[in-house]
């Protein structure tokens, strides 16, 4: 089955304690993105991946460290959360190359708890 | 700077009425225009897309969107809503072939209530 996976689903922490969460995909999907949404806000854009070893700054990329070192996968770092970064964590992917249209495939979310 | 804007922050609409979602946006350049939708504790689907050609775009679940550029706006609509269409929706939009490419901005969302 074509899918994106987030682990964990549910995380509570506390502040400063470094945390991953991964996102991997199946579909052989050259675009990555992570987004962060909060009531109001709608989904904001954190970090994304055109492909292997190339990663673009989304909107709200402060506080957080991505990596792309295989195609597959996209961890998703947070070296010191606080709790502004208390939010719904969406991992996303899309065949961009064959077909530029930015049609993404989510995940089913993180939520994640910084106390 | 690519913006969208979702003036509704809820949506009621009794099961069997025509039901329409706004959205307007604010891109300089040709952009790609997306629907989403998110159910209760789920990942965001997508729903249909404009791209190029013509205005009125036709999607999953009975869906479609009508794109205006001269008003900037890409409407969501369904003729005949169903309960089961009540869930959280999400406009986005893209600048393809650009430096900003990879970035899809998405508005704020709004909540369907659709009641029986």
């Amino acid at each position: 089955e074509a899918q994106v996976t987030q682990n964990p689903r549910y995380l509570i922490t506390v502040t400063g304690k470094k945390l991953t969460v991964t996102c991997s995909q199946n579909m052989n999907h050259e675009y990555m993105s992570w987004y962060r949404q909060d009531p109001g806000l709608g989904l904001r854009q954190i970090y994304y991946s055109m492909n292997v070893e190339v990663t673009d700054k989304g909107d709200v990329p402060e506080g957080y460290k991505v990596s792309r070192k295989e195609k597959r996968n996209f961890p998703l770092i947070l070296e010191s959360p606080s709790p502004n970064q208390t939010s719904l964590y969406f991992c996303a992917s899309s065949d961009l190359w064959t077909s530029p249209h930015n049609e993404q495939f989510f995940g089913p979310g993180t939520r994640l708890t910084v106390l | 700077a690519q913006s969208v804007a979702q003036p509704e922050d809820q949506v009621n609409v009794a099961e069997g009425n025509p039901l329409t979602v706004k959205c307007t946006y604010s891109v300089s350049g040709n952009p790609y225009l997306f629907w989403y939708v998110q159910y209760p504790n789920r990942g965001l689907q997508f729903l249909l897309k404009y791209i190029t050609g013509d205005n009125l775009v036709k999607g999953s679940y009975g869906f479609e969107a009508e794109f205006n550029k001269s008003q900037t706006s890409f409407h969501l609509k369904k003729p005949s809503a169903l309960v089961s269409d009540s869930a959280l929706y999400f406009c986005a939009v893209s600048l393809p072939l650009t430096d900003s490419w990879g970035k899809l901005q998405f508005g704020a969302g709004t909540q369907v209530v659709v009641t029986p």
